[in-house]
């Protein structure tokens, strides 16, 4: 079945340090893939998105590029602010149902 | 509103008591989703409405969780009999139409907790 399987965290990070969140996937087809945010005390939100192979989602500085060869979506961030401090799932989704197949989540702490 | 909203935002009640949660999602978004979203994992799809097709139910995890969609707009996620385990986050979401790759908007969360 489709899955999406990513680092755990927490990730711990000093402001300005480079960030890397893996994110691998399984899927029948030709998926879509997310990355959303959950900011404390807020709701999920989209962070970026890519729909077809070798698309680069970027938003707020994050990136994150479709590579169908490795079936993964890694985010990255060049310089991390304590203002990223969140939760961030890896999503997919298949076919014409838009259901989104979420990762475990990974925290992201970032310090002064 | 423009965004999804959910009610109650908090809840606490006792195992064994029936609990209602509700969603009233973006409108004109023809799909609906809820998950759950529970300490320390990840999102549990639970159930998706899409237009008037009939519900994909396969993530409820028992019969003592329903849902359904009145005209289309607003829906209500029923849990009976609570248990302890169904402790979490239920988040309800929509999005415009079927297209594959659409944005999904999420409400803040109903945030049970059954003592």
């Amino acid at each position: 079945g489709n899955s999406v399987t990513q680092m755990e965290g927490p990730v711990t990070l000093s402001e300005e340090a480079f960030l890397t969140i893996n994110c691998t996937y399984t899927a029948t087809g030709y998926p879509s893939l997310f990355w959303y945010v959950q900011y404390p005390g807020e709701g999920l939100q989209l962070l970026l998105k890519a729909t077809k192979a070798d698309d680069k989602g970027s938003n707020k500085g994050f990136e994150a590029t479709y590579r169908k060869e490795t079936t993964s979506f890694h985010l990255e961030k060049g310089s991390v602010q304590v203002s990223d401090s969140a939760v961030y799932f890896c999503a997919l989704s298949t076919g014409n149902t838009d259901k989104l197949i979420f990762g475990t989540g990974t925290r992201l702490q970032v310090f002064p | 509103g423009a965004g999804v909203s959910q009610s109650p935002s908090n809840k606490v009640t006792e195992k064994g008591k029936d609990v209602e949660l509700r969603c009233d999602p973006i409108s004109g978004h023809t799909a609906l989703y809820w998950y759950r979203q529970s300490l320390g994992q990840g999102l549990e799809f639970l159930i998706y409405f899409q237009g008037n097709s009939a519900p994909d139910k396969s993530g409820l995890p028992s019969d003592r969780f329903s849902a359904e969609r009145t005209g289309g707009s607003v829906s209500t996620l029923t849990i009976q009999r609570t248990q302890q385990e169904d402790s979490a986050v239920y988040l309800c979401a929509s999005t415009p139409d079927r297209v594959s790759g659409n944005t999904i908007y999420f409400g803040e969360g109903s945030w049970l907790t059954v003592v």
